[in-house]
């Protein structure tokens, strides 16, 4: 059973061109959350989707950023216009039951953004 | 706020001395999760505890949870140079999302 997968693992882009995050969770789960991570600090909690329904989006600014979760295929973490402050590791996690407080979270390898 | 914080931020021991970190909290929890990060990788799963349990241990892992304190230690027993990693304690109360604090980096000296 493969693990959570994203790609890309690195990712470059310039000022104001898109940037698009792609995430594979675990086989058999259905619950995916973002995470974002600036270096030295800790994971900062963005939004955590069901398939097809955004569930909290608390996290996540309310400009340029968008997840979705389709019935088919990855969960997909979108910034348009980037700027230089979106340069973060992006994290994605996955779990196999509802509440997010009541199973463990299982990891992706992350994607590094990196915006000239 | 939720936000746990590790202490020590950085430590540095021996190879097979014992690592002591301490997570604290502020609001009534569901559980608190260790979670250990290499550098530059995602992280990975340590451990669970439950508001309603004290201690749990996992191999060389011991975690205890004080909810009168709102604090939780990890201990690893007899280190090794690969456990050279980051420690971040995250909790959760009912359907909030996890919440970490900003980690311990742990370096093992062999």
């Amino acid at each position: 059973n493969a693990g959570v997968m994203q790609n890309p693992r690195h990712l470059v882009r310039r000022r104001g061109q898109e940037a698009r995050l792609r995430c594979s969770p675990m086989k058999g789960h259905s619950h995916v959350y973002w995470y974002r991570q600036l270096p030295e600090e800790g994971l900062k909690f963005m939004v955590y989707l069901q398939k097809e329904n955004i569930i909290d989006e608390s996290g996540m600014p309310k400009e340029r950023f968008s997840a979705e979760f389709p019935k088919e295929g990855p969960s997909i973490l979108r910034i348009q216009q980037v700027v230089r402050g979106d340069s973060a590791a992006y994290f994605c996690a996955s779990s196999p039951t509802a509440g997010q407080g009541q199973e463990t979270q299982y990891f992706g390898p992350g994607t590094r953004l990196l915006v000239l | 706020s939720q936000q746990g914080e590790e202490d020590p931020q950085a430590l540095s021991i021996q190879e097979g001395e014992n690592a002591t970190m301490n997570c604290s909290y502020k609001t009534s929890i569901n559980n608190l999760q260790w979670y250990r990060q290499n550098s530059g990788r995602g992280l990975v799963h340590l451990i669970l505890i439950r508001s309603n349990e004290r201690e749990k241990h996992s191999g060389r892992l011991r975690v205890t949870l004080d909810t009168s304190k709102k604090s939780s230690s990890l201990l690893i027993t007899a280190s090794r140079a690969a456990d050279t990693a980051s420690y971040f304690c995250a909790m959760t109360r009912g359907n909030t999302p996890l919440v970490f604090g900003k980690g311990t980096r742990l370096s093992v000296i062999a």
